[in-house]
This record gives C-alpha cells, sequence and structure tokens, in this order.
C-alpha cells in the first residue's frame, strides 16, 4: 500500500476562482471520504463515496461544491466561486468495508 | 446529534511523564472509535481502533479504553517523549444509512518538553 495520495498539497487562489482538488485512495478500498478542517477545530464530514456512487453529503457542502469518484478509483473535490470561508485544509480518508480509515496528508486551500 | 468533546484543549509535560488524554461523546450508539495524531499542517496518522463490543487496545507505549455506556475514551501514553508532541483527535463513527462516517473532537495539543 502506498497510502492515500492527495494532490495538490497547497492551492493559493482568489476568491471567486474555481478549484479542483483530488484524492487516491489505497487501491482496493471501496469507500472514500471528504472532510473539511479549520484552524483549531477537528475535521467535519463533507461526502462519502461508496465505490463510484455518493451515497452521503453533509449540509456544509453548498451548491458551490461536487464531488465524483468515476470508475470508483479516485476522486475529485470542486468548490466553485471560491470564497474567504472556504480556506481550510481539505482530508480524504479511504477504508474497505467498515474498516479503518486512512487518511490523506490533505490539501490546504488559502483564498485570498 | 453526536457531539465529542477532548479534555484537556492543551497539555504541556516534561519527558517521561505518564499521560491521559480524554474523550467524551453523548451518543453511545457508535461503531467504533479511533485515536488519531496530527503533526502540524499535516494529516492523520492512526493510532488506535477499538470496536464497539471491545473495551481496550493496545500498541506499544499507547493504550486506549472505551466504555460505551458512559459515553467515554482514554488515551494514556506511557513515559512520553518529545516526538509524541502533536495533536490528538479522538472520533466515533456512526453509521448513517450505511455511511461510516467519523465524528471528531476538537483534539488535546500535546507538548513534551525535553
Amino acid at each position: 500500500d502506498t497510502g492515500v495520495s492527495q494532490d495538490p498539497r497547497h492551492k493559493i487562489t482568489k476568491r471567486g476562482q474555481n478549484v479542483t482538488f483530488r484524492c487516491d485512495p489505497i487501491s482496493e478500498h471501496n469507500r472514500l471520504y471528504w472532510y473539511r478542517q479549520t484552524l483549531g477545530q477537528g475535521p467535519e464530514f463533507l461526502t462519502y463515496f461508496q465505490n463510484e456512487a455518493q451515497l452521503e453529503k453533509s449540509r456544509l457542502l453548498s451548491d458551490r461544491f461536487s464531488a465524483e469518484r468515476p470508475k470508483g478509483s479516485f476522486s475529485t473535490l470542486e468548490i466553485q466561486r471560491t470564497e474567504q470561508g472556504d480556506s481550510a485544509m481539505y482530508l480524504c480518508a479511504s477504508s474497505l468495508a467498515t474498516d479503518t480509515q486512512y487518511f490523506g496528508p490533505g490539501t490546504r486551500l488559502t483564498v485570498l | 446529534k453526536q457531539e465529542v468533546t477532548q479534555i484537556p484543549a492543551a497539555l504541556s509535560v516534561p519527558e517521561g511523564e505518564n499521560l491521559v488524554l480524554n474523550c467524551s461523546f453523548t451518543d453511545s450508539a457508535i461503531y467504533n472509535l479511533q485515536w488519531f495524531r496530527q503533526d502540524p499542517g499535516k494529516g492523520l496518522t492512526s493510532l488506535l481502533l477499538i470496536q464497539s463490543s471491545q473495551r481496550e487496545q493496545t500498541s506499544g507505549r499507547l493504550n486506549a479504553s472505551l466504555d460505551k455506556s458512559s459515553g467515554r475514551s482514554t488515551l494514556y501514553i506511557a513515559a512520553s517523549q518529545p516526538g509524541d508532541s502533536a495533536t490528538y483527535l479522538c472520533a466515533v463513527s456512526q453509521t448513517t444509512s450505511g455511511t461510516y462516517k467519523y465524528i471528531f473532537g476538537t483534539g488535546t495539543r500535546l507538548k513534551v518538553l525535553a
């Protein structure tokens, strides 16, 4: 296992721009989760995929957010028309069935 | 709604001390509980996972206990080292329509002084 990878690790953007993050889970992990963590807080759940199906979305995921997991492999999280309040660490995790969730290094987003 | 609280929020101890980090949760209907370590600006590293049917798990100098009925878990770190300095997060997993999402506490920031 090479672990969960995320790209980019850091992203600085101007307010109003669109950004896209990528997560590559541990191979053969069928479950993939996105979380968001702001400074001094614990991560908060955003959305969950089982294989390619997005089965749950948090109320935190406004209409400007969209996530995909084509073919049940990697996943992308897109934020449209970014706002300063979107600045946070975006964490991806994967698991095999209901086992331990393994987290990636995160993508730190700064919106100027 | 599940709420997870971690006490203390920050802790500073001299090297070699044994210490206990506390985690409490309001809804005992959990699937499992996991302790994570997070270094500044980094992702989460899994330390110990306790299934809801278990009482404790041990790994090296770490021991985690779970009392589901009282909504409490503790992480015991023996003989602390400066390398243990990090934020420790507790998370409980609940199943909602098959989603085993984690609900996290705000963490305990630990500093071990050499």
